[in-house]
């Protein structure tokens, strides 16, 4: 199984303020990576696919990088809708697998 | 607009069977692989398993910490996705929440989420 592994765990920042969020996979996935969004109590939303493909309506203050083996989330200026916990996501290969998550609070 | 409505949630003790149903609306169902991801309370996200569509054989995939208990299954006369949930562990409490996949190369891709259906296991 490809592990995923994201850091920082929790992130405590300002609004306005650029913020990046790496996941590293095990082995490399290519840019078979996907970024979700997930607020208390709801579904996680999709982000970015394939390493940095915006999905259509999120903001273009997000964005993806990276390829092979390491990734990264950047907000350039964090708004208080960005207060959420971040998943990365390979689909490289099944068994499908997660990061641990990135919880972005306000300092 | 995509929507997935998942039902079956509710209280099951360890040892018991529960049936998960998940109604897809505004796409073609037909179409797409369907997958179950699940989130312990103030846990991460774990994948639990993933059907293809008819095109594929309605092949299956099952993550270790459930394969041999759990089933998944489709009727795409009803537009639904199944998760048969036997042997239930504690560890196996969650919210549940189906997903669709992406079509063309994103095999794998989550697009659309459900808003979930808690599964509480306890004696």
């Amino acid at each position: 199984d490809i592990q995923m592994t994201q850091s920082p765990s929790t992130l405590s920042a300002s609004v306005g303020d650029r913020v990046t969020i790496t996941c590293r996979a095990s082995q490399s996935i290519s840019r078979w990576l996907a970024w979700y969004q997930q607020k208390p109590g709801m579904a996680p939303n999709l982000l970015i696919s394939n390493a940095s493909s915006l999905q259509s309506g999120v903001p273009s203050s997000f964005s993806g990088s990276g390829s092979g083996s390491e990734f990264t989330l950047t907000v350039t200026s964090l708004q208080p809708d960005d207060f959420a916990t971040y998943y990365c996501q390979q689909y490289y290969s099944y068994p499908l697998t997660f990061g641990g998550g990135t919880r972005v609070e306000i300092k | 607009d995509v929507q997935l409505v998942e039902s079956g949630g509710g209280l099951v003790r360890p040892g018991g069977s529960l049936r998960l149903a998940c109604t897809a609306f505004g796409f073609n169902f037909n179409d797409h692989y369907m997958d179950w991801v699940r989130q312990a309370p103030g846990k991460g996200l774990e994948w639990v398993a993933r059907i293809s569509n008819k095109a594929n054989n309605y092949t299956t995939k099952y993550a270790a910490s459930v394969k041999g208990r759990f089933t998944i299954s489709r009727d795409d006369s009803k537009n639904s996705l199944y998760l048969q949930m036997n042997s239930l562990k504690t560890e196996d409490a969650a919210v549940y929440f189906c997903a669709r996949e992406g079509s063309g190369y994103n095999y794998g891709l989550l697009d659309f989420w459900g808003q979930g259906t808690l599964v509480p296991v306890s004696s």
